[in-house]
């Protein structure tokens, strides 16, 4: 069964940079593109991107060029995302997640549990 | 970037009564290639991701009781919970996916 399994959460000083990870099981991982949502406090759903580990491909939602960047890994199977010049804006739980199938007729059927990040000096 | 907006944004219902949620977005989700709707319902308890209910505007996801019905086309869409249970109560999140993925703001059910 498909398994996305995140990195714990992250305590980081203002200014600095994160990295968190999404390790991915049960399905091919080059096969589909894994996405990236933010959801602080209180609030909804925001779109980041996504990348296509197969070969790197990726998309960002305008809002977070240069704010997030995503990689991947196909010898473990696992996407990160890197937070840098981070502010308290930036505190949120974050979720890889991917679609349910690779023409993404179905949306985000997996989820992976989330990492929290909290941006305080 | 496609805006969704979310009515009402919180609901207070009993046991057993019959819910809706609306979801309207600022432009048309209708595919013409494949000539579906785009539109996801999401519903996320505390503490936990969100669960996909369903998906292009109707079809339920695996496993997804059928008091879950989501209609609609074009620009406005519904989710109905009929005879609502104790388990059902969690926010529920409208997503489209016809450009580029955006969420509307949410609706949280609540016991009265």
């Amino acid at each position: 069964q498909v398994q996305l399994q995140q990195s714990g959460a992250e305590l980081v000083k203002p200014g600095s940079s994160v990295k968190i990870s999404c390790k991915a099981s049960g399905y091919t991982f080059t096969s589909y593109d894994m996405h990236w949502i933010k959801q602080q406090p209180g609030n909804g759903l925001e779109w980041i991107g996504w990348i296509y580990p197969g070969n790197g491909n990726t998309k960002y939602n305008q809002k977070f060029n240069g704010k997030a960047t995503l990689t991947a890994d196909k010898s473990s199977s696992t996407a990160y995302m890197q937070l840098s010049s981070l502010t308290s804006e930036d505190s949120a739980v974050y979720f890889c997640a991917r679609t349910g199938t690779m023409m993404a007729i179905i949306p985000f059927a997996y989820w992976g549990q989330g990492t929290l990040v909290t941006v305080s000096s | 970037d496609i805006v969704m907006t979310q009515s009402p944004s919180s609901l207070a219902v009993s046991a057993g009564e019959t819910v809706t949620i609306n979801c309207k977005s600022s432009q048309s989700l209708f595919g013409s290639v494949r000539q579906k709707n785009y539109l996801a319902w999401y519903q996320q308890k505390p503490g936990q991701s969100p669960k996909l209910l369903i998906y292009l505007a109707s079809t339920r996801e695996s496993g997804v009781p059928d008091r879950f019905i989501g209609s609609g086309s074009g620009t406005d869409f519904t989710l109905t919970i009929s005879s609502v249970q104790a388990e059902d109560l969690a926010n529920y999140y409208c997503q489209q996916y016809y450009d580029t993925d955006t969420f509307g703001a949410g609706t949280k059910l609540e016991l009265k």
